[in-house]
């Protein structure tokens, strides 16, 4: 089965940091772009980053400085790095599989809580 | 990249009735292969979003047929012949043409 598991998500003050990862399974992890996408409480989806297999690595604007994004092939896991933490940053946190120009796999998601 | 925007953004229907939900680029989702990367998610209460429709019209395995997807360039459809009670959820166009932005969704009740 093909699926993608979140981990990583909690509660941190502004200001702070926090890891995610996102193991694959079912798949050639390699041989895909993945990204991370994120869900504000009650909001749209928006795309924080992505990691070709080319290695070619991108940001939006609004989290560009702040967060990493990095994989290992090798272990089949996806990470993202989120430094200088807001409150807008608060959100559930999407792996998605990028299937050329579309996101084919969702992972069930992780939830990041910023709040003093 | 390409601002999306849906309608309605909030779609009353009635078991058994069709629906239709509009999404418009601010610019065209022609890409410079020739394919149109505008897909349709649909994330039920409680749950991950899914891929429904990827590439205008080609719906995921699984996917009812009354689901179907349409439309070119700016402006794209997606239409349900026969709403189900399954069918409640929030609908997001996205694009992969530009990058990758999504609708505001459109929230289906019944």
């Amino acid at each position: 089965e093909v699926q993608l598991v979140e981990s990583g998500g909690g509660l941190v003050q502004p200001g702070g940091s926090l890891r995610l990862s996102c193991v694959a399974s079912g798949f050639t992890f390699s041989s895909y772009d993945m990204h991370w996408v994120r869900q504000a409480t009650g909001k749209g989806l928006e795309w924080v980053s992505a990691f070709q297999t080319s290695g070619n690595i991108y940001y939006p604007d609004s989290v560009k400085g702040r967060f990493t994004i990095s994989r290992e092939n090798d272990k089949n896991s996806l990470y993202l790095q989120m430094n200088s933490l807001r409150a807008g940053d608060t959100g559930i946190y999407y792996c998605v599989r990028d299937g050329v120009g579309h996101y084919d796999i969702w992972g069930q998601g992780t939830m990041v809580t910023v709040s003093s | 990249d390409a601002v999306m925007s849906q309608s309605p953004l909030s779609l009353p229907v009635t078991l058994g009735q069709p629906a239709s939900i509009s999404c418009r680029s601010s610019q065209s989702l022609v890409y410079r292969d020739g394919n149109t990367y505008l897909n349709w998610y649909q994330q039920r209460p409680g749950q991950s979003p899914r891929r429904l429709i990827y590439q205008v019209s080609n719906r995921d395995s699984g996917v009812p047929d009354r689901f179907s997807g349409s439309g070119s360039g700016t402006d794209f459809t997606l239409k349900i012949s026969r709403v189900e009670a399954e069918d409640v959820g929030v609908y997001y166009c996205g694009q992969g043409s530009h990058w990758r932005t999504f609708g505001q969704g459109t929230k289906l009740e019944i």
